[in-house]
């Protein structure tokens, strides 16, 4: 059972525009959650995150916003960029799991000229 | 820099093949950890391990194995490959809070 559901495959943006990624979890023992980014045939790399005590975090261009009642977060990039093209992980954590963390399926973004 | 290593960026390998996949952290991090990547299955826990010669079963771990003989080294051990483990394996380290750093990825074809 997936835990951690990214119900997007793909979304594409225009250059400039919001970039909107959701996500939603079931488990609510979960309480730090991140995002990742992947470049094709590369690793993915740690983007932002959220403690559950917080409901906005932001860094940059990019926002990440949790609602624990609906159990849902999402990841705002404004303004999109074409480098920003990529696919992108949400993934979550129980505090005393030591690390493991459990990932969504992805969406891929793809920001257009 | 954290820096995450995985030996080979691609493989293709016969199936039946007893097949290793080698990760290298040079952080001193306890712990490691091994994922595979599927398209629309997003990244899936095979393994993990918190300290030498420690590991622990993750959320498929049937079909894989593990060693961890020194801090610094993790491998994956497929005992007998199948076609259903060509995938791209991702290797991982984690600095608090949860930052993971991984390697560049394996590609394994199996055929």
């Amino acid at each position: 059972d997936q835990q951690v559901k990214q119900n997007s495959p793909s979304l594409s943006v225009q250059e400039g525009r919001i970039s909107i990624l959701n996500c939603d979890y079931t488990n609510s023992m979960f309480d730090y959650f991140l995002w990742y980014k992947k470049y094709p045939a590369e690793g993915p790399t740690f983007l932002i995150s959220i403690s559950s005590i917080k409901d906005k975090n932001e860094d940059g261009r990019f926002t990440v916003f949790l609602n624990k009642s609906a159990k849902h977060l999402s990841l705002h990039i404004v303004p999109s960029q074409p480098g920003d093209s990529a696919v992108y992980f949400c993934a979550a954590s129980e505090d005393n799991q030591g690390g493991k963390l459990i990932f969504g399926q992805g969406t891929e973004l793809s920001v257009k000229p | 820099d954290v820096k995450v290593t995985q030996s080979s960026r691609y493989l293709v390998k016969r199936t039946g093949e007893k097949v290793f996949l080698e990760c290298v952290q040079d952080m001193d991090h306890e712990n490691m950890f091994w994922y595979r990547q599927d398209p629309g299955l997003g990244l899936r826990l095979i393994y993990f391990s918190y300290d030498v010669k420690m590991k622990e079963k993750g959320d498929i771990p049937e079909g894989y194995s593990v060693s961890r003989e020194k801090k610094e080294r993790f491998s994956l051990i497929l005992e007998s490959a199948s076609t259903n483990q060509t995938s791209m394996y991702l290797c991982a380290t984690y600095s608090w809070p949860l930052e993971a750093f991984f390697g560049q990825g394996t590609r394994l074809t199996v055929v």
